[in-house]
Protein backbone atom coordinates (compact mmCIF):
# COMPACT_ATOMS: atom_id res chain seq x y z
CA UNK A 1 0.00 0.00 0.00
CA UNK A 2 0.87 3.39 -0.46
CA UNK A 3 1.28 6.14 2.10
CA UNK A 4 3.05 9.40 2.82
CA UNK A 5 3.97 11.17 5.89
CA UNK A 6 4.06 14.64 6.65
CA UNK A 7 5.44 14.58 10.42
CA UNK A 8 4.91 18.09 11.04
CA UNK A 9 1.39 19.23 11.31
CA UNK A 10 3.10 23.33 11.83
CA UNK A 11 6.62 24.67 10.79
CA UNK A 12 7.59 28.22 11.78
CA UNK A 13 10.58 29.70 10.74
CA UNK A 14 11.87 33.33 10.74
CA UNK A 15 12.40 35.48 6.99
CA UNK A 16 15.86 35.10 5.51
CA UNK A 17 15.99 31.50 7.33
CA UNK A 18 16.37 28.20 5.61
CA UNK A 19 13.65 25.90 5.85
CA UNK A 20 12.39 22.47 5.32
CA UNK A 21 9.25 20.38 5.42
CA UNK A 22 9.48 17.09 6.21
CA UNK A 23 7.90 13.86 3.63
CA UNK A 24 9.14 10.29 3.82
CA UNK A 25 6.35 7.91 1.95
CA UNK A 26 6.08 4.17 1.11
CA UNK A 27 5.44 2.60 -1.96
CA UNK A 28 6.20 -0.55 -4.24
CA UNK A 29 8.32 -0.32 -6.83
CA UNK A 30 10.07 3.11 -7.82
CA UNK A 31 8.12 6.19 -6.62
CA UNK A 32 7.00 9.38 -8.73
CA UNK A 33 7.06 12.15 -5.55
CA UNK A 34 5.39 15.80 -6.20
CA UNK A 35 5.30 18.56 -4.37
CA UNK A 36 2.20 21.15 -3.91
CA UNK A 37 1.48 24.31 -2.18
CA UNK A 38 -2.18 25.36 -1.36
CA UNK A 39 -2.60 29.13 -0.39
CA UNK A 40 -6.20 30.06 0.82
CA UNK A 41 -9.14 29.74 -0.74
CA UNK A 42 -7.35 28.66 -3.62
CA UNK A 43 -6.17 25.26 -5.51
CA UNK A 44 -3.41 23.16 -4.87
CA UNK A 45 -0.50 24.46 -7.02
CA UNK A 46 2.38 22.46 -8.14
CA UNK A 47 5.92 22.80 -7.08
CA UNK A 48 8.22 20.19 -8.06
CA UNK A 49 8.46 16.20 -9.25
CA UNK A 50 11.04 13.85 -8.81
CA UNK A 51 11.05 11.37 -11.31
CA UNK A 52 14.22 9.76 -11.85
CA UNK A 53 17.71 11.01 -12.27
CA UNK A 54 19.25 13.94 -9.84
CA UNK A 55 18.45 13.05 -6.52
CA UNK A 56 18.03 17.07 -5.98
CA UNK A 57 15.45 18.79 -8.11
CA UNK A 58 14.78 22.04 -8.16
CA UNK A 59 10.73 24.01 -8.91
CA UNK A 60 9.16 27.23 -8.93
CA UNK A 61 9.66 29.77 -6.21
CA UNK A 62 13.50 28.77 -5.39
CA UNK A 63 11.96 25.55 -3.83
CA UNK A 64 14.38 22.85 -4.04
CA UNK A 65 13.86 18.95 -2.71
CA UNK A 66 16.40 15.94 -1.69
CA UNK A 67 15.35 12.73 -2.80
CA UNK A 68 16.91 9.78 -0.34
CA UNK A 69 15.82 6.46 -1.33
CA UNK A 70 17.62 4.58 1.85
CA UNK A 71 15.71 6.87 3.78
CA UNK A 72 12.21 6.73 1.66
CA UNK A 73 12.48 10.87 2.26
CA UNK A 74 11.76 13.33 -0.43
CA UNK A 75 11.96 16.81 2.05
CA UNK A 76 11.31 20.12 0.36
CA UNK A 77 13.80 22.84 1.18
CA UNK A 78 14.62 26.67 0.57
CA UNK A 79 17.59 28.83 1.12
CA UNK A 80 15.94 31.58 2.46
CA UNK A 81 12.37 31.92 3.56
CA UNK A 82 9.96 34.95 2.38
CA UNK A 83 6.82 35.68 3.89
CA UNK A 84 4.91 34.94 1.17
CA UNK A 85 5.86 31.41 1.08
CA UNK A 86 3.49 31.06 4.21
CA UNK A 87 0.74 28.42 2.95
CA UNK A 88 -0.07 24.81 3.61
CA UNK A 89 2.67 21.86 2.03
CA UNK A 90 1.46 18.65 0.12
CA UNK A 91 3.68 15.86 -0.49
CA UNK A 92 2.42 13.29 -2.80
CA UNK A 93 3.83 9.63 -4.32
CA UNK A 94 2.74 7.33 -6.77
CA UNK A 95 3.98 4.42 -7.46
CA UNK A 96 5.79 3.28 -10.52
CA UNK A 97 3.68 0.19 -11.43
CA UNK A 98 0.12 -0.80 -10.25
CA UNK A 99 -2.62 1.56 -9.00
CA UNK A 100 -2.52 5.19 -10.46
CA UNK A 101 -3.59 7.34 -7.60
CA UNK A 102 -1.81 10.26 -6.25
CA UNK A 103 -1.77 9.77 -2.72
CA UNK A 104 -1.22 13.16 -0.63
CA UNK A 105 0.28 13.69 2.73
CA UNK A 106 -2.10 15.50 5.78
CA UNK A 107 -0.05 18.52 4.70
CA UNK A 108 2.10 20.99 6.78
CA UNK A 109 1.35 24.45 7.37
CA UNK A 110 4.19 26.74 6.76
CA UNK A 111 4.48 30.05 9.03
CA UNK A 112 7.22 32.15 7.77
CA UNK A 113 7.84 34.92 10.88
CA UNK A 114 8.78 38.89 9.37
CA UNK B 1 -3.57 29.95 -20.72
CA UNK B 2 -6.74 29.37 -18.36
CA UNK B 3 -6.80 27.25 -15.44
CA UNK B 4 -9.10 24.60 -14.12
CA UNK B 5 -12.56 26.50 -13.69
CA UNK B 6 -15.31 25.19 -10.69
CA UNK B 7 -18.65 26.09 -9.96
CA UNK B 8 -19.94 26.91 -7.69
CA UNK B 9 -17.07 27.98 -5.13
CA UNK B 10 -19.24 27.21 -1.79
CA UNK B 11 -22.38 25.12 -1.07
CA UNK B 12 -24.56 24.71 1.85
CA UNK B 13 -27.12 22.51 1.90
CA UNK B 14 -29.44 20.52 4.39
CA UNK B 15 -28.39 16.70 4.79
CA UNK B 16 -30.43 14.31 2.37
CA UNK B 17 -30.35 17.00 -0.25
CA UNK B 18 -28.85 16.98 -3.50
CA UNK B 19 -26.00 18.95 -5.22
CA UNK B 20 -23.78 19.10 -8.16
CA UNK B 21 -20.40 20.48 -8.96
CA UNK B 22 -19.09 21.38 -12.24
CA UNK B 23 -15.37 21.07 -13.63
CA UNK B 24 -14.06 22.58 -16.74
CA UNK B 25 -10.50 21.29 -16.59
CA UNK B 26 -7.67 22.93 -19.04
CA UNK B 27 -8.01 23.39 -22.90
CA UNK B 28 -6.63 20.39 -24.39
CA UNK B 29 -6.12 18.43 -20.82
CA UNK B 30 -7.39 14.69 -21.63
CA UNK B 31 -6.86 13.55 -17.75
CA UNK B 32 -9.67 14.92 -15.49
CA UNK B 33 -10.12 14.13 -11.70
CA UNK B 34 -12.38 14.61 -8.69
CA UNK B 35 -10.52 14.85 -5.37
CA UNK B 36 -12.33 15.08 -1.95
CA UNK B 37 -10.50 16.81 0.77
CA UNK B 38 -11.78 17.00 4.16
CA UNK B 39 -10.77 19.59 6.37
CA UNK B 40 -7.21 19.29 8.10
CA UNK B 41 -6.69 16.08 5.40
CA UNK B 42 -4.69 15.83 1.90
CA UNK B 43 -7.00 15.49 -0.74
CA UNK B 44 -8.02 11.64 -1.65
CA UNK B 45 -9.09 10.59 -5.04
CA UNK B 46 -13.06 9.61 -5.96
CA UNK B 47 -12.51 9.38 -9.63
CA UNK B 48 -10.20 9.66 -12.63
CA UNK B 49 -11.16 10.37 -16.27
CA UNK B 50 -8.96 9.48 -19.59
CA UNK B 51 -11.08 11.25 -22.00
CA UNK B 52 -14.85 10.29 -21.47
CA UNK B 53 -14.30 7.51 -20.02
CA UNK B 54 -13.63 6.02 -16.03
CA UNK B 55 -10.04 4.85 -15.50
CA UNK B 56 -10.04 4.66 -11.42
CA UNK B 57 -13.34 5.16 -9.53
CA UNK B 58 -12.56 3.09 -6.70
CA UNK B 59 -12.27 5.38 -4.02
CA UNK B 60 -15.95 7.19 -4.91
CA UNK B 61 -18.75 6.11 -2.56
CA UNK B 62 -21.07 5.11 -5.43
CA UNK B 63 -24.22 4.41 -3.23
CA UNK B 64 -24.65 8.32 -3.18
CA UNK B 65 -21.79 9.50 -5.38
CA UNK B 66 -21.69 10.06 -9.30
CA UNK B 67 -19.78 11.42 -12.03
CA UNK B 68 -19.45 11.79 -15.33
CA UNK B 69 -17.93 13.53 -18.21
CA UNK B 70 -19.60 12.99 -21.26
CA UNK B 71 -18.13 14.84 -24.17
CA UNK B 72 -14.44 14.40 -22.84
CA UNK B 73 -14.37 17.81 -21.68
CA UNK B 74 -16.27 19.41 -18.65
CA UNK B 75 -17.42 17.37 -16.07
CA UNK B 76 -20.32 16.74 -12.97
CA UNK B 77 -19.76 15.30 -9.82
CA UNK B 78 -23.25 14.87 -8.36
CA UNK B 79 -24.22 14.18 -4.32
CA UNK B 80 -27.64 11.91 -3.97
CA UNK B 81 -28.51 12.43 -0.98
CA UNK B 82 -25.69 14.15 0.71
CA UNK B 83 -24.74 13.50 4.70
CA UNK B 84 -22.92 15.14 7.24
CA UNK B 85 -19.79 13.72 6.66
CA UNK B 86 -19.58 14.55 2.99
CA UNK B 87 -18.68 18.55 4.24
CA UNK B 88 -15.49 18.88 2.26
CA UNK B 89 -13.79 20.72 -0.54
CA UNK B 90 -14.03 18.94 -4.01
CA UNK B 91 -11.57 19.82 -6.05
CA UNK B 92 -10.99 19.26 -9.82
CA UNK B 93 -7.58 18.73 -11.73
CA UNK B 94 -6.64 17.73 -14.93
CA UNK B 95 -3.35 17.29 -16.60
CA UNK B 96 -2.50 16.74 -20.22
CA UNK B 97 -2.23 13.04 -21.34
CA UNK B 98 -2.20 10.21 -18.76
CA UNK B 99 1.04 9.28 -17.39
CA UNK B 100 2.37 8.45 -13.55
CA UNK B 101 5.09 11.42 -13.70
CA UNK B 102 2.69 14.13 -14.69
CA UNK B 103 1.76 16.90 -12.30
CA UNK B 104 -1.64 17.86 -11.74
CA UNK B 105 -3.48 21.69 -12.60
CA UNK B 106 -5.96 21.96 -9.68
CA UNK B 107 -9.06 24.24 -9.84
CA UNK B 108 -9.80 26.11 -6.92
CA UNK B 109 -12.53 23.80 -5.32
CA UNK B 110 -15.83 23.86 -4.19
CA UNK B 111 -16.17 23.84 -0.47
CA UNK B 112 -19.63 22.17 0.72
CA UNK B 113 -21.27 22.28 3.99
CA UNK B 114 -23.90 19.99 4.75
CA UNK B 115 -26.26 20.73 8.33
Amino acid sequence: AQSVAQPEDQVNVAEGNPLTVKCTYSVSGNPYLFWYVQYPNRGLQFLLKYITGDNLVKGSYGFEAEFNKSQTSFHLKKPSALVSDSALYFCAVRAGTGANNLFFGTGTRLTVIP
Amino acid sequence: EAGVAQSPRYKIIEKRQSVAFWCNPISGHATLYWYQQILGQGPKLLIQFQNNGVVDDSQLPKDRFSAERLKGVDSTLKIQPAKLEDSAVYLCASSPIWGRYNEQFFGPGTRLTVL
